[in-house]
């Protein structure tokens, strides 16, 4: 039972252009949605949020953008650099009975071209 | 700025031994988490500790998993009797008690890993 898909597991992209990764959930009650870029060898990195209550959020060359209604998330990276080169992972979170729960996306392999 | 930790970094080991990773996660982060990453997936959640006290555990911790965190401070995961389908990537993170600006205090930061391969 996945929650959290991330249908495509790569994507190649032009560096200058941008990068469109998406995110689609199936529990409504996830209320805050997380994405996050790991290199290999290393951990994931925390990368950007988003909140139930917002559309939108920006932070530089990245925005998420959340549509609640369609159970969809994206991420833009704009302009796409080779540095942004890594495996993303979209996250969503809900409060249970135990504290938070966050479910993670199996993930999109993102290749920027020089 | 010292990050989350984790040691060993990779473990090899053989079938039927116990092994133990250890996690040290940001010094004011009082919530800490441990996940398991297999290739081609996302980390799956496998515990959580909020302070000493062990919240939440996935029916993914088979009895032969456990998870401490005496102090409140670091924490271990110990695997008995390994087998070859735990050979994985053991990620812990951590998370503050407040947020700042947008972020949610349930926002993670992950150590580096400790890759498992039992043979």
């Amino acid at each position: 039972d996945q929650q959290v898909k991330q249908n495509s597991p790569s994507l190649s992209v032009q560096e200058g252009r941008i990068s469109i990764l998406n995110c689609d959930y199936t529990n409504s009650m996830f209320d805050y949605f997380l994405w996050y870029k790991k290199y290999p060898a290393e951990g994931p990195t925390f990368l950007i949020s988003i909140s139930s209550i917002k559309d939108k959020n920006e932070d530089g060359r990245f925005t998420v953008f959340l549509n609640k209604s369609a159970k969809h998330l994206s991420l833009h990276i704009v302009p796409s650099q080779p540095g942004d080169s890594a495996v993303y992972f979209c996250a969503a979170s809900a409060l249970g009975t135990g504290g938070f729960k966050t479910i993670f996306g199996a993930g999109t392999r993102l290749f920027v071209k020089a | 700025d010292t990050g989350v930790s984790q040691n060993p970094r990779h473990k090899i080991t053989k079938r039927g031994q116990n092994v133990t990773f250890r996690c040290d996660p940001i010094s004011e982060h009082n919530r800490l988490y441990w996940y398991r990453q297999t290739l081609g997936q996302g980390p799956e959640f496998l515990t959580y500790f909020q302070n000493e006290a062990q919240l939440e555990k996935s029916r993914l911790l088979s009895d032969r998993f456990s998870a401490e965190r005496p102090k409140g401070s670091f924490s271990t995961l110990e695997i008995q009797r390994t087998e070859q389908g735990d050979s994985a990537m053991y990620l812990c993170a951590s998370s503050p008690l407040f947020g700042g600006g947008t972020t949610r205090t349930d926002t993670q930061y992950f150590g580096p890993g400790t890759r498992l391969t039992v043979l």
